[in-house]
């Protein structure tokens, strides 16, 4: 099975700085998520990638499928940005989200 | 507005009772998940379905049941035999499930059991 490692695991910021979050993973996989858990614990998915570069307001995601590894970044960041940030990836062959692995996420604090 | 529901958000259990956690999706979706966090660990995969009165063991079943009687809801059942149930659930859907990927994630809020 994958391993899917995050850094940095807690990291708190001034609203403001630019943000970033780093994934990496073992196995060739099919695709990438970024997810964002908010402080009540609902999930909200974030980017689906398996190249390049997305963006999407604020937030841009971007892999290097060589590399094994995706950043998650933020910019101006601001105290609503407050959450974990997950990375899960599935592996080639697609197999679903049965297949997916998860990392433990980033807990992200921005401070007013 | 789309999405999934789950209830109750809290939960607390004597030791040797059944519980059941309900998800509902109005979605549309076929593929249903749960999951359970525990903290400092990633997602773990309890039970999923691909399809109506279908579904399958994840890696952490034991001590689990799910049944999938109609497309929009995919109950969790934690019973007695779960040696350790107190975590955080979520439950999931996606649009399909087997493809190369699953397409995009649908969480719900999540449903927190506490055993006394």
């Amino acid at each position: 099975k994958n391993e899917v490692e995050q850094s940095p695991q807690n990291l708190t910021a001034q609203e403001g700085e630019f943000i970033t979050i780093n994934c990496s993973y073992s196995v060739g996989i099919s695709a990438l998520h970024w997810l964002q858990q908010h402080p009540g614990g609902g999930i909200v998915s974030l980017f689906m990638l398996s190249s390049g570069k997305k963006k999407h307001g604020r937030l841009i995601a971007t892999i290097n499928i060589q590399e094994k590894h995706s950043s998650l970044h933020i910019t101006a960041s601001h105290p609503r940005d407050s959450a974990v940030y997950i990375c899960a990836v599935s592996p080639w062959g697609g197999g679903g989200a049965d297949g997916l692995t998860f990392g433990k996420g980033t807990h992200l604090i921005i401070q007013p | 507005d789309g999405g999934i529901t789950q209830s109750p958000k809290y939960l607390f259990r004597k030791e040797g009772q059944n519980v059941t956690l309900s998800c509902e999706q109005n979605l549309n979706h076929d593929a249903m998940y749960w999951y359970r966090q525990d903290p400092g660990q990633g997602l773990r995969l309890i039970y999923y379905s691909q399809i109506v009165n279908d579904f399958q063991k994840g890696d952490i079943a034991e001590g689990y049941s799910v049944s999938r009687e109609k497309k929009e809801s995919f109950p969790l059942t934690v019973t007695s035999a779960q040696k350790n149930p107190t975590a955080f659930y979520l439950c999931a859907s996606s649009i399909a499930f087997g493809s190369r990927d699953t397409g995009e994630l649908f969480f719900g809020e999540g449903s927190r059991l506490t055993v006394l």
